[in-house]
């Protein structure tokens, strides 16, 4: 167990909805990742927090959005879905910002299939 | 940003082998770990390496920060071994390589 938490594990919606996934850092873990697994694309980085404030933003659709709160979860929400986001989203964290040498830590993530 | 390749991108091998895959990246990275992810889709964390060598039972890595690339040897394949093996690395962002499919056969 990574300590990472993501909800929910299965998610299953239409094109056009909105989704929320949340995502829960290990205790102590400033840093928050989210990642993008599809089929053809393989795994993206989609954007990056460290203490509620966003650090490096990666193949991020404007479809989609995320935040970090002061409690240190963080939420990635998708709107208008396509079927090309049915995909794997995982969430990792991070104890020190990314400069510092230390692992990355992912949750189970989060399979959205987009019908 | 910094690019990752991975080779070889499929490995078929008999139980009780040995492998070699290799990451190589397009910039020095001061973060690297490797990952297998299972049939379940659950990255488990195998080394956080960024240079040196590390060992974990079957397993070694080697990191040879100063040539950019890394190495996951898997000594006397299992079946359970079987499934795609990633890296990680960078600096401000962290990338994934384009992974290892591997398949060991009974």
């Amino acid at each position: 167990d990574s300590g990472v938490t993501q909800t929910p594990k299965h998610l299953i919606t239409a094109t056009g909805q909105r989704v929320t996934l949340r995502c829960s850092p290990r205790s102590g873990d400033l840093s928050v990742y989210w990642y993008q697994q599809s089929l053809d694309q393989g795994l993206q980085f989609l954007i990056q927090y460290y203490n509620g404030e966003e650090r490096a933003k990666g193949n991020i659709l404007e479809r989609f959005s995320a935040q970090q709160f002061p409690d240190l979860h963080s939420e990635l929400n998708l709107s208008s879905l396509e079927l090309g986001d049915s995909a794997l989203y995982f969430c990792a964290s991070k104890a020190l910002p990314v400069s510092y040498n230390s692992p990355l830590h992912f949750g189970n993530g989060t399979r959205l299939t987009v019908t | 940003g910094i690019q990752v390749e991975q080779s070889p991108p499929d490995l078929i091998l008999q139980e009780g082998a040995n492998s070699t895959l290799r990451c190589n990246f397009s910039d020095s990275v001061n973060n690297l770990q490797w990952f297998h992810q299972n049939p379940w889709g659950q990255l488990i964390n195998l080394f956080y390496i960024p240079s040196g060598t590390k060992q974990n039972g079957r397993l070694s890595a080697t990191t040879v920060a100063t040539e950019r690339y890394s190495l996951l040897y898997i000594s006397s394949s299992q079946t359970t071994d079987s499934g795609v093996y990633f890296c990680l690395g960078g600096n401000e962002k962290l990338t994934f390589g384009t992974g290892t499919r591997l398949t060991i056969i009974p």
